[in-house]
């Protein structure tokens, strides 16, 4: 069974700092694995996607991570924080690309000004 | 394109009433699913499809049935609405088959139950 594990219900950072929400996960499989970002009352937005072509994956809005298999994470991170990134960050995992997304519970950005 | 629509965008119901959420793609994808948003716990899948014709249990199904009407259209329904099942819903759409790998999602329906 797959499961996501991400460290921090809610993350707080000044305007211009560095931006990192830390994604754990477990599979018996090699992974697919997803940032979606989610604005309030909003659905969700694919922000990048590891399918294992090169391990550092490139997002939108200067969004990256990068995929460690020897340590199981795939953290997110942005090296300057802007005002309108804050949001809630989901790290999902699925088997194959066409499978259900097995989510994290989320962390909760806030940008501080 | 709309992409992936959901209906309604809100609704409240008394215990023990029914009703159906709708969701609708022009995609042409062939997988469709239905998670469950709830505070603390990010999203969590009811049901699927995998293509028209088939459907699959999620990881929290009871109290919910499914229909695959079409390639087009997946519809969620609560026969006897409970207070556990306030949440938000959102459906979600993937082409299927190999190669395919970024599911999309609707904009949600926010269901209370009283």
């Amino acid at each position: 069974a797959q499961s996501v594990t991400q460290l921090g219900s809610h993350v707080s950072v000044s305007e211009g700092a560095l931006v990192l929400l830390r994604c754990n996960y477990s599979s018996s499989v090699p992974p697919y694995l997803f940032w979606y970002v989610q604005y309030p009352n909003q659905g969700l937005q694919l922000l990048l996607k590891y399918t294992s072509a090169a391990t550092l994956v490139k997002g939108i809005n200067g969004f990256e991570a990068e995929f460690k298999k020897s340590e199981t994470s795939f953290h997110l991170t942005k090296p300057s924080a802007h005002m309108s990134d804050a949001a809630e960050y989901f790290c999902a995992v699925s088997e194959r690309g066409n499978t259900p997304l097995v989510f994290g519970k989320g962390t909760r950005l806030s940008v501080i000004a | 394109n709309a992409g992936v629509t959901q209906t309604p965008k809100f609704q409240v119901l008394k215990t023990g009433q029914s009703m159906t959420l709708q969701c609708a793609q022009d995609m042409n994808h062939n997988s469709m699913y239905w998670y469950r948003q709830d505070p603390g716990m990010g999203l969590r899948l009811i049901y699927y499809s995998a293509s028209e014709g088939t459907t699959d249990k999620g990881e929290v199904p009871n109290g919910y049935n499914v229909s695959r009407l079409n390639k087009r259209e997946f519809s969620l329904r609560l026969e006897s609405a409970a207070p556990s099942q306030t949440s938000v819903y959102f459906c979600a759409t993937i082409l299927g088959g190999a190669g395919s790998d970024t599911q999309y999602f609707g904009p949600g329906t926010r269901l209370t139950v009283l």
